[in-house]
C-alpha cells in the first residue's frame, strides 16, 4: 500500500530531551516536507526537501533540523525542545514538486 | 505573500442535502489548489487536485472548481452523508515558492446530520 508513515503517533518529552520524529514514504516520491497544525495558526511548513542530500526552510524552521540520506526517509530532528514546540507534526510527500501531496497520519508532540 | 481563507469556519447541514465549501486565495498566481479532508485526530486525505490551467475536476460525489481570475475554488458535495462529517481544508500551492509549499486555510468543519 502506497503510503506516507510517521513515527511515534504519539509522544510526551520533557524540555530540552533531544528527540527525532520519523518519516517513510514508499512511493519514490522526490520531494518530502514537513508541516505544523496549531489551533488558529492552521498548517504551516517547516523544512522541505527536493531530492536526497537537498533541503531547505519553510516557513517556521527555528528549534528544526532535518536530513534526506535516503529518498524515502525525511527524519525531523528537535535537538532541544520547548513547550511552543508543542503541535501535531505531518509528514508530506509528492512525486515532484508541485505534483499531488500525500500526507502522513500526524504526530501529537507535547512538550512540558 | 498568500493567503488563504475558508469561509464558513463550521457548516451543519441534514443529510442528502448538496452543499458547497468556499475558499478563496489573494494571489491568482497558484501553481494548483488541492483540496483535503481530515477526521478529528487523523492525517489529511487528499481528496482533489486542480492544476491552474484546469477549471474543475471531479471524484464520486465530489467536484472542485477553480477560478484563477476571481481567486476562488468551490468543493461540492452532492447528496452529503454522515460520513462525509470532517474538517475540509483547501491549500493553494506556488511552484516557485519554497518548493511548491501549501499554503493552506484554516478549514471547513462540516457536520452532517443524519
Amino acid at each position: 500500500e502506497a503510503q506516507v508513515t510517521q513515527n511515534p503517533r504519539y509522544l510526551i518529552t520533557v524540555t530540552g530531551k533531544k528527540l527525532t520524529v520519523t518519516c517513510s514514504q514508499n512511493m519514490n516520491h522526490e520531494y518530502m516536507s514537513w508541516y505544523r497544525q496549531d489551533p488558529g495558526l492552521g498548517l504551516r511548513q517547516i523544512y522541505y526537501s527536493m531530492n536526497v542530500e537537498v533541503t531547505d526552510k519553510g516557513d517556521v524552521p527555528e528549534g528544526y533540523k532535518v536530513s534526506r540520506k535516503e529518498k524515502r526517509n525525511f527524519p525531523l530532528i528537535l535537538e532541544s525542545p520547548s513547550p511552543n514546540q508543542t503541535s501535531l507534526y505531518f509528514c508530506a510527500s509528492s512525486l515532484y514538486p508541485g505534483y499531488e501531496q500525500y500526507f502522513g497520519p500526524g504526530t501529537r508532540l507535547t512538550v512540558t | 505573500k498568500q493567503e488563504v481563507t475558508q469561509i464558513p469556519a463550521a457548516l451543519s447541514v441534514p443529510e442528502g442535502e448538496n452543499l458547497v465549501l468556499n475558499c478563496s486565495f489573494t494571489d491568482s498566481a497558484i501553481y494548483n489548489l488541492q483540496w483535503f479532508r481530515q477526521d478529528p485526530g487523523k492525517g489529511l486525505t487528499s481528496l482533489l487536485l486542480i492544476q491552474s490551467s484546469q477549471r474543475e475536476q471531479t471524484s464520486g460525489r465530489l467536484n472542485a472548481s477553480l477560478d484563477k481570475s476571481s481567486g476562488r475554488s468551490t468543493l461540492y458535495i452532492a447528496a452529503s452523508q454522515p460520513g462525509d462529517s470532517a474538517t475540509y481544508l483547501c491549500a493553494a500551492s506556488d511552484l516557485y515558492n519554497q518548493g511548491g509549499k501549501l499554503i493552506f486555510g484554516q478549514g471547513t468543519e462540516l457536520s452532517v446530520k443524519p
